[in-house]
């Protein structure tokens, strides 16, 4: 398994405003993914954080509103740009490790309110 | 990936085994079958994965039908702490990892009873 810290743990944020969002895993993973999950609503995947590349995005996403960094293969930030009141969502980051067999860990969110 | 198909929510008794059905009749030969749960205000928890055999580990059982198109998680002996949604996921393992992340459903809300 995997530990993954995820910082802020939650935010208030003026509309308008950036926020940037931290994650962190004790051991060396492969695949490092972004996740929002909106007020009562299952998981959506917004992208595939790529080491040293320009991150995946999924259909409805874009890196202008949410650029995603991965400088190595243990860290990586998503930015919630630009903010509205319809961003206020639950931020989740998950891995999968090198050897492992497909299960992916997550962390404990980023939980967003947007003013 | 394959899509799937869960009630909506299920109650099971403290104490008694929890029987989570999933129908995933569209999965092809290569798809896994993963179940995750997210307890209320936590990330998702992986809990098993399975290709045909059964596959029991200290969470739960998941039993996959002969002919793959459904699946049953059981958790033997439900807590109040078993309280969550449950999702079933098809996707393809790779070595290394998955290469698309994860597509949720809806999940099914399991509550237990005390």
């Amino acid at each position: 398994s995997a530990v993954i810290s995820q910082k802020p743990s939650r935010d208030i944020c003026q509309r308008g405003t950036s926020l940037t969002i931290q994650c962190q895993v004790d051991s060396q993973v492969t695949m490092m993914f972004w996740y929002r999950q909106q007020p009562g609503q299952s998981l959506t995947l917004i992208a595939t954080a790529n080491q040293g590349s320009e991150a995946t995005y999924e259909s409805g996403f874009v890196i202008d509103k949410f650029p995603i960094s991965r400088p190595n293969l243990t860290f990586s930030t998503l930015t919630v740009s630009n903010m509205s009141p319809e961003d206020s969502s639950i931020y989740l980051c998950s891995v999968e490790a090198i050897r492992g067999g497909g299960e992916a860990f997550f962390g404990q969110g980023t939980r967003l309110t947007v003013v | 990936d394959a899509k799937t198909t869960q009630p909506t929510s299920m109650d099971c008794a403290e104490g008694r085994a929890a029987n989570l059905p999933c129908n995933h009749s569209t999965i092809s030969g290569n798809e896994y079958v993963y179940w995750y749960r997210q307890i209320h205000s936590q990330g998702p928890q992986y809990i098993i994965h399975g290709l045909k055999n059964n596959e029991t580990n200290e969470m739960a059982s998941l039993i996959i039908t002969e002919d793959r198109k459904s699946s049953t998680l059981i958790l033997p002996h439900a807590t109040l702490r078993d309280t969550a949604v449950y999702y079933c996921i098809v996707r393809v393992a790779l070595a290394g990892g998955g290469a698309d992340g994860l597509t949720f459903g809806k999940g099914t809300h399991l509550i237990i009873q005390p």
